[in-house]
């Protein structure tokens, strides 16, 4: 079946480039993304990336997509400590149906 | 301003109680959904509505019940059937259904079991 896998933690200093990393299963996947929450809050979108591209850029955020081994990574440049929150990359699977991963939480030193 | 609204922010729910999540959108989506989140996991999809009066089941739909009358309104009932409620649930939507739009969320409402 489906899984989206992400690492649990990520800690930067502020300033630094941090990247979050994610992989995924279903190779028919035709949209991914990156959503953004923030603590008690709901999920926003941050940026996403169709499949027939490698590299998608939007100000501070990258997101690179290795399509041959199903990883996506999303890389945010001078980190602030605004940037803290939970990062969920998700993929669009049978059904066209949104799975998403377990969430990375990024925290940022001052 | 258009978006989505969850009610209320937190809930209690007692042994064998059934007790009803409202999630309302103002933004003329067709489709809505229901997902749980627990912490360190990803979101399950519990319901979802693609249209007025009809919805489908999630990954996870089993103690939760639905109902979709209106378009801009999409309760969640978490039902006595289901035995760990405790979590954190967020509401979603969409303009055409089609996952290649951009999905809205609610700011989510915290359930726990008293």
């Amino acid at each position: 079946g489906e899984d989206v896998e992400q690492s649990l933690f990520l800690s930067v200093r502020e300033g630094d480039s941090s990247v979050i990393n994610c992989t995924y299963t279903d190779s028919s996947s035709t949209y991914l993304y990156w959503y953004k929450q923030e603590p008690g809050a709901g999920l926003q979108l941050l940026t996403y990336i169709f499949s027939n591209m490698d590299m998608k850029q939007d100000q501070r955020l990258t997101v690179l997509l290795n399509k041959k081994d199903k990883h996506l990574s999303l890389r945010i440049a001078d980190t602030q400590t605004g940037d803290s929150a939970i990062y969920f990359c998700a993929e669009i699977s049978a059904g066209n149906m949104l799975t998403f991963g377990g969430g990375t939480r990024l925290m940022v030193k001052p | 301003d258009g978006g989505i609204t969850q009610s209320p922010k937190y809930l209690f729910r007692k042994e064998g109680q059934n007790v009803t999540l409202s999630c309302e959108q103002n933004l003329n989506h067709d489709a809505m959904y229901w997902y749980r989140q627990d912490p360190g996991q990803g979101l399950r999809l519990i319901y979802y509505s693609q249209i007025v009066n009809d919805f489908q089941k999630g990954d996870i739909a089993e103690g939760y019940s639905v109902s979709r009358e209106k378009k801009e309104s999409f309760p969640l009932t978490v039902t006595s059937a289901q035995k760990n409620p405790t979590a954190f649930y967020l509401c979603a939507s969409t303009a055409r259904g089609g996952l290649n739009e951009k999905l809205f969320f609610g700011s989510g409402t915290q359930l726990s079991v008293l």
